[in-house]
């Protein structure tokens, strides 16, 4: 079975620039989870989907992230303008209905210049 | 104050040594309790996942919840060169969101 894959693996892009992340979990698992780790930090939740819908946003930082699951399959996160401070690498989870384990993927590292 | 204490370390011991990593953390409602291990430049891989209190072992490998306590234990028996990575802990209350903590860098040398 596949684990958690994410794409790109890591993407260096220009302040005021829009970069999109894109995950997708392990088939069949219907809870699907963005964190981010900055520099000298410990890993911070972003958002959680359950099937196309969001379940909690609370750890979004502000309205410049953007995060999607059509079809409740693949999830997209996108960053409008990208900010200095948006640097970091951003982890993708998933795990299935009722389950409280989460499986990671290799994570984006996105570096913003 | 952060909801989960955990010592980045860096943590080095000789080869077959018992390793003990361990978390604290503030909240009580605090249910399931997982310890990932995360290789250099690579994804967080669940390694033990606990509900509650008490003891479970796999392999090598033994975790422990205090919840009157608040503190998570990982234990890793005739530690291995292989096992050198960064060991953080996480929780959750009810699914959702996990906290993590800061995650300890062990190193075992041969």
């Amino acid at each position: 079975e596949a684990g958690v894959t994410q794409f790109p693996s890591h993407s260096v892009i220009e302040k005021g620039q829009t970069v999109t992340l894109r995950c997708d979990p392990i088939s069949g698992h219907d809870n699907l989870y963005w964190y981010r780790r900055v520099m000298g930090k410990e890993i911070k939740f972003l958002l959680h989907f359950v099937k196309e819908s969001k379940q909690d946003e609370s750890g979004m930082p502000n309205n410049r992230f953007l995060a999607e699951r059509t079809g409740g399959t693949y999830s997209t996160l996108k960053v409008q303008p990208a900010e200095l401070e948006d640097s970091g690498v951003y982890f993708c989870a998933s795990s299935p209905r009722d389950h409280y384990e989460q499986y990671f993927g290799p994570g984006t590292r996105l570096t913003v210049t | 104050q952060k909801e989960v204490e955990q010592d980045p370390g860096p943590l080095s011991v000789p080869e077959g040594a018992i390793v003990s990593l361990n978390c604290t953390y503030s909240n009580s409602a605090f249910q399931y309790f997982m310890w990932y291990r995360q290789y250099s430049r690579k994804g967080p891989e669940l390694l033990m996942y606990t509900y509650s209190s008490g003891n479970k072992e796999d392999g090598r490998f033994t975790a422990q919840v205090d919840k009157s306590s608040k503190y998570i234990s990982l234990f890793i028996r005739d530690s291995q060169p292989s096992d050198s990575a960064t060991y953080l802990c996480a929780m959750t209350r009810r699914g959702g969101k996990l906290i993590f903590g800061q995650g300890t860098e062990l190193s075992v040398k041969p």
